[in-house]
């Protein structure tokens, strides 16, 4: 069964370093997520991606977020300057087209801000 | 204030014992619901999904859930529990009409006595 992949599976970046997190969705599908969970907390929603662009965003996705697909299959997360408060574990995942196609998830990065 | 809730934050069972996790959500309109299982470090697996039809969905491992519409409620629930299932349990929504973005509740995480 195809399924999402993401790296590194843990990252361990110094505070105001900036981070680059990958994924690579399941191959035909077209809307593309970024989630997080901050230990102890429920899993929340960043930004979601459909046809090259951001179709929706959080509030907890500032200006210090990017996202970017720079070729057919990779997707990939941009924190500018980390904070501490950045430490989280970033699910990635990726859907058909239409709000009831299910998203499939990978395994998470763990990010570590120190 | 539209949410998704889970009440129970953790649940004991015994193996072979059966079990039901509760999830209430708050919205104007059903939204599509879904239920979603995280072993520890790894990703969020779908369990099983509701958009319409029959309120008694099938998913896989073995889980049910029952949708019911007077009580906004989508509880999970399996005959009977293997020690395998010990997990942390997330019941999610999206809103019909609202994008694609995934509302999650809090968790619950499920510990299996033998």
């Amino acid at each position: 069964e195809p399924e999402v992949t993401q790296t590194p599976s843990h990252q361990v970046t110094q505070m105001g370093q900036e981070v680059i997190l990958r994924c690579v969705p399941i191959s035909n599908h077209l809307y593309f997520y970024w989630y997080r969970q901050i230990l102890g907390q429920k899993v929340e929603f960043l930004v979601s991606f459909y046809n090259n662009e951001i179709s929706e965003k959080s509030e907890i996705f500032d200006d210090q977020f990017s996202v970017e697909r720079p070729d057919g299959s990779n997707f990939t997360l941009k924190i500018r300057s980390t904070k501490l408060e950045d430490s989280a574990m970033y699910f990635c995942a990726s859907s058909g087209a239409g709000a009831n196609q299910p998203q499939h998830f990978g395994d998470g990065t763990r990010l570590s801000i120190l | 204030a539209q949410s998704v809730t889970q009440p129970d934050i953790h649940i004991t069972v015994s193996e072979g014992a059966s079990l039901e996790l509760r999830c209430n959500y708050s919205y104007g309109a059903t939204p599509y619901l879904f239920w979603y299982v995280q072993s520890p470090g790894q990703g969020l697996q779908l369990l099983l999904k509701y958009f319409s039809g029959d309120t008694l969905v099938q998913g896989i491992k073995g889980f049910e859930a029952e949708f019911k519409r007077s009580q906004s409620s989508f509880n999970l629930r399996k005959p009977s529990v293997h020690w395998s299932d010990a997990a942390e349990y997330f019941c999610a929504v999206v809103l019909t009409g609202g994008g694609n973005k995934l509302t999650f509740g809090t968790g619950t995480q499920l510990k299996v006595e033998l």
